[in-house]
């Protein structure tokens, strides 16, 4: 596909367990973003890849959040031990150097 | 702290007509500005940008102003048509390809 490619859509998770968010990035895209954007808000900003490389994740709520691009194509987010205040929408976002991001269409995220 | 604004929720406007939706921000280190649209169940598409050496860029119906001094930009959408009612979301960066803080969103609704 030409777009961002993100899996599952939704995910309805049990407070404490363990999920797994998968993004595939636009082919050739060297930059990909998290955001997780709550109800009623913005996108909020995560965490940051260039190629394999964390660059940045300052915007990982706590250490319960961990993600990975091992290879520097699809990037995986992992949530640890669900509360229900991770519920939300986990945006992937991917672009060529310095421009404007393209945004997949999310996992919806539901701890219950 | 919210470092970028969007002061109103809801916006409603007739078919045909201008919209204007506006968003401030406080972070001087700010100075590239985009504007996102949002349909439901989709993510962040991007419709327009400015830097800051500029105070205006103009996309077909759409143009974004912006106000170094006053820390304030705005899109206009004219005229107005009824597909351009979904969500939009101002963001910013300190320099094109960095992570993007997004303001809060604003609703369009085109009445026809």
């Amino acid at each position: 596909g030409a777009g961002v490619s993100q899996s599952p859509r939704y995910k309805v998770a049990k407070r404490g367990q363990d999920v797994a968010l998968r993004c595939d990035p636009i082919s050739g895209h060297v930059s990909l973003f998290w955001y997780q954007q709550a109800l009623g808000q913005g996108p909020e900003f995560l965490t940051y890849f260039q190629n394999e490389a964390q660059l940045d994740k300052s915007g990982l709520p706590s250490d319960r959040f961990f993600a990975e691009r091992p290879e520097g194509s699809v990037s995986t987010l992992k949530i640890q031990r669900t509360q229900q205040e991770d519920s939300a929408v986990y945006l992937c976002a991917s672009s060529l150097d310095r421009s404007p991001l393209h945004f997949g269409n999310g996992t919806r995220l539901t701890v219950t | 702290d919210q470092q970028v604004k969007q002061n109103s929720p809801s916006l409603s406007v007739q078919e045909g007509r201008i919209s204007i939706l506006n968003c401030d921000y406080t972070n001087s280190m700010f100075d590239y500005f985009l504007w996102y649209k949002k349909y439901p169940a989709e993510g962040p598409t991007f419709l327009i940008s400015i830097s800051s050496i500029k105070d205006k860029n103009e996309d077909g119906r759409f143009t974004v102003f912006l106000n170094k001094s006053a820390k304030h930009l705005s899109l206009h959408i004219v005229p107005s048509q009824p597909g351009d009612s979904a969500v939009y979301f101002c963001a910013a960066t300190p320099g094109s390809g960095d992570k993007l803080t997004f303001g809060t969103g604003t609703r369009l609704a085109v009445r026809p």
